[in-house]
């Protein structure tokens, strides 16, 4: 079965560079979530979209953006890179509406920042 | 966390024995899911059981639901050495699902 796909696994970047994460989500859901994992934390809620709208947001810095494009695939967009955004980035997929189904992650993007 | 407490925060089992592990949280809920995170893996999807559910069982696992004591339970049975992970609750809510601080479990051959 097909499972949520993020791109790329691993990337390594510079203070104040950019990142783009990629999540292409599992065929026909139409809510993604994305999350972000420091070691050792449990999952942060960053932010969500439904139909390609963002339904919800969590604690994500100002420098972060986020879409949901009209194939539902999803971007993550962080600028002005920090070493403590150094992190697994995840996202995950249900049939919404939202929460009312199972979410499933994908593998995740470990971000690093030097 | 941003949603509650998991408790304990780890533990140590024989293979063949059983782990308990328990979720609280602080808000309404629409369901609530449990996962498994290999150490710097993917979050594994096991089990979710909605609000007006109180049991549920896959395979090895029976999770409870206490809406009232806003309070869950893992129950791994006859624990293999492959079971070693963090084991973390998400409750969802609209569109948020929002984790617990996980449990450590290490199962010893």
């Amino acid at each position: 079965a097909a499972g949520v796909i993020q791109s790329p696994r691993h990337l390594i970047k510079e203070k104040r560079e950019t990142a783009t994460l990629k999540c292409y989500p599992i065929p026909r859901h139409d809510t993604v979530y994305w999350y972000q994992q420091g070691p050792g934390q449990d999952p942060q809620f960053l932010i969500s979209f439904y139909e390609k709208m963002q339904s919800d947001k969590g604690s994500i810095p100002d420098r972060f953006s986020a879409q949901q494009f009209s194939d539902y695939h999803s971007e993550l967009n962080m600028s002005s890179l920090e070493l403590g955004d150094s992190a697994l980035y995840f996202c995950a997929s249900s049939l919404g509406p939202g929460t009312s189904t199972e979410a499933f992650f994908g593998q995740g993007t470990r971000l690093t920042v030097v | 966390s941003q949603q509650g407490e998991e408790d304990p925060q780890a533990l140590s089992i024989q293979e063949g024995e059983n782990a308990t592990m328990n979720c609280s949280y602080k808000t309404s809920i629409n369901n609530l899911q449990w996962y498994r995170q290999n150490s710097g893996r993917g979050l594994v999807h096991l089990i979710l059981i909605r609000s007006n559910e109180r049991e549920k069982h896959s395979g090895r696992l029976r999770v409870t639901l206490d809406t009232s004591k806003k309070s869950s339970s893992l129950l791994i049975t006859a624990s293999r050495a492959a079971d070693t992970a963090s084991y973390f609750c998400a409750t969802g809510l609209d569109y948020k699902l929002s984790f617990g601080a996980g449990t450590t479990v290490t199962v010893r051959a």
